[in-house]
Order: C-alpha cells, then sequence, then structure tokens
C-alpha cells in the first residue's frame, strides 16, 4: 500500500541551526508529494508541494526536493527561527486518488 | 474569502450526548474531510466527500455520520458520544489536485 515516514520527533534545535526532516515514501506509481505545517492551536497549512521526480519546492525558506531514486522528500531549511516552531507533515497522492496520506508528523522546537 | 470554516470551535458533551459538528468552505472545492487529531498522533481519516451528495468512510468511521446536502458544507454527527471520542476535529476542502485547505479545528470534551 501507500506510506508515508517521517523522522521520529521531536526535533529540538537552536536559532540559526540547519533543519532536515526526514521523510521517505512506499507509493504504487508515481505520487505528487507535500510538507503540511501546523503551528500551535492552528488548522494544518500546505508549506510546499512537488508533482514529479527532481522537482524542488520552496517556500518561506524551506525547500524539499522530489527524490525518486530514493524515494524521499526530505524538508530542509539553512537556518531555522523561533516561529519555525511548529509540527511538520510530509503527504503524498496518486493521481486519481481522493485523498492524501499524511506521515506521522514531526514536533520542531526551535530554542533562541 | 473566509476559506474553510468550523462550527463550533469547542464543545464539552457528556456520555452519551449527541452533537454535530459544522464546516464550510468557500472556495468551491469538490472534496471534503472530516479528520480527528489525537495528543502524541497524526491526523486520521474519518469520513470524506467527493461531490454533494457523496460520502465515504475513511480509516475511523465508527461512531461518526456525515452528511453533504450542500457543496459548501460537510457536517460530522456523533450520535452517542464516547469518552474516546475526545480529540481535535479538523476539517479540509480541495479540489481534485488535493491541495488541502484547513479548518482551525474544533476542540471536543467527552466526559
Amino acid at each position: 500500500g501507500n506510506s508515508v515516514t517521517q523522522m521520529e520527533g521531536p526535533v529540538t534545535l537552536s536559532e540559526e541551526a540547519f533543519l532536515t526532516i526526514n521523510c521517505t515514501y512506499t507509493a504504487t506509481g508515481y505520487p505528487s508529494l507535500f510538507w503540511y505545517v501546523q503551528y500551535p492551536g492552528e488548522g494544518l497549512q500546505l508549506l510546499l508541494k512537488a508533482t514529479k521526480a527532481d522537482d524542488k519546492g520552496s517556500n518561506k525558506g524551506f525547500e524539499a526536493t522530489y527524490r525518486k531514486e530514493t524515494t524521499s522528500f526530505h524538508l530542509e531549511k539553512g537556518s531555522v527561527q523561533v516561529s519555525d516552531s511548529a509540527v511538520y507533515f510530509c503527504a503524498l497522492t496518486l493521481q486519481g486518488a481522493q485523498k492524501l496520506v499524511f506521515g506521522q508528523g514531526t514536533r520542531l522546537t526551535i530554542n533562541p | 474569502n473566509a476559506g474553510v470554516t468550523q462550527t463550533p470551535k469547542f464543545r464539552v458533551l457528556k456520555t452519551g450526548q449527541s452533537m454535530t459538528l459544522l464546516c464550510a468552505q468557500d472556495m468551491n472545492h469538490e472534496y471534503m474531510y472530516w479528520y480527528r487529531q489525537d495528543p502524541g498522533m497524526g491526523l486520521r481519516l474519518i469520513h470524506y466527500s467527493v461531490g454533494e451528495g457523496t460520502t465515504a468512510k475513511g480509516e475511523v468511521p465508527d461512531g461518526y455520520n456525515v452528511s453533504r446536502l450542500k457543496k459548501q458544507n460537510f457536517l460530522l454527527g456523533l450520535e452517542s458520544a464516547a469518552p474516546s471520542q475526545t480529540s481535535v476535529y479538523f476539517c479540509a476542502s480541495s479540489t481534485i489536485n488535493l491541495e488541502q485547505f484547513f479548518g482551525p479545528g474544533t476542540r471536543l470534551t467527552v466526559l
């Protein structure tokens, strides 16, 4: 079946540190890939996406590259801020599907 | 545009009581979803709809019912609330590209 696996959290970093949150997937076909972010007390919001292999999604300083050979979509940011503290979800969908498959989420805390 | 709105924001029920959560979207999206999120856990899909008048079961449908009588609204009902249904409930909507837009959530406590 289709699934998404994220690195275990929580992740705690200092401000200005480099961030990587790993995401790997299993899919029967060629999925579209998403990263969603959930700030405290809020719903999820789309952070970035990529729809085909080697695409790079980017937004708010975050980037993720769709790697078909390693079935991965790791989230990176060069210099994190306290305001990046949130839960991050990786997700996939296949063409013609009616729903997303979410990973379990990774809680990120940035200390000043 | 208000996006996706949920009513109510908070609710406390006693075991056995019933209630309906309302989700409304003003983006003319075809697809709508209800999820629950428990502490330390990710999202679990309860029910979803791919168009007015249609509904389908997700991962955890037991104890919930839904209706989509109008395209812009998706209702989630609890017929007889149980403490295990204490959770935060999120509604989402999307076009067929599945880029989902989420509401702010409803925090439900069942005593």
